[in-house]
């Protein structure tokens, strides 16, 4: 199946800082990718939508300038978590869809951010 | 409100024991279902998915999982299950093709075979 690269697996930083993740599709291209928060014991909550060459598309809730998304290629998305604080620490994971099968959603091994 | 619920959080069974999980959803319209699978340390991977047709459909690893569309169910079974079962298990909705393709996620059931 198609394979989607999460890259840092975890990342420790302090309170302020930003932390940079990446998402890649490996041999597939995806114009819109996922981003999604896991809090513990809890689900997976869809964050935002990012599309390849436009904006992303946030989810009520989610603020657009602490959580920067970019998809400046079809193979590529970041999510940027800006002056980061504790309470940002979670699991992140992204998800994309081939061309040909867009509904199946292809998962990152996800980035357990935590914010000292 | 969209939403998916599981009714299980934790379930613990005996090897070669059945198992169901139950999920609800809270949709209107066409509806994509789907049961993910999260192995320890692993990334989410994708058990079975109906579409449409055949309302009992078939995954990996020996799993189904049936839609009744009257209940608003898709639960999913195994007749056995063994201790490589082990994981957490999510159901996930979206609502076709015109909602675009993000998954509604339930809260998960985190599953214990043992020995």
């Amino acid at each position: 199946g198609a394979v989607v690269s999460q890259h840092p697996s975890r990342v420790i930083c302090k309170s302020g800082t930003s932390v940079k993740i990446e998402c890649r599709s490996l041999d597939f291209q995806a114009t819109t990718m996922f981003w999604y928060r896991q809090f513990p014991k809890k689900s997976l909550m869809l964050m935002a939508t990012s599309n390849e060459g436009s904006k992303a598309t946030y989810e009520q809730g989610v603020e657009k300038d602490k959580f920067l998304i970019n998809h400046a290629s079809l193979t590529l998305s970041t999510l940027t978590v800006t002056s980061a604080h504790p309470e940002d620490s979670s699991f992140y994971i992204c998800s994309a869809g081939t061309p040909l099968a867009k509904n199946i959603q292809y998962f990152g091994a996800g980035t357990r951010l935590s914010v000292l | 409100a969209q939403s998916v619920s599981q009714h299980n959080h934790h379930v613990i069974l005996s090897e070669a024991a059945s198992l169901e999980l139950g999920c609800n959803y809270s949709y209107g319209g066409t509806v994509n279902l789907f049961w993910y699978v999260q192995y320890p340390g692993q990334h989410l991977q994708l058990l079975l998915k109906y579409f449409s047709g055949d309302p009992l459909v078939k995954g990996i690893k020996g799993f189904e999982a049936e839609f009744i569309k009257s209940k608003f169910s898709f639960n999913l079974r195994k007749p056995s299950v063994q201790w490589s079962d082990t994981a957490e298990y999510f159901c996930a909705v979206n609502a076709g093709t015109n909602s675009g393709y993000a998954l509604n996620f339930g809260k998960g059931t985190s599953l214990l075979v043992t020995p």
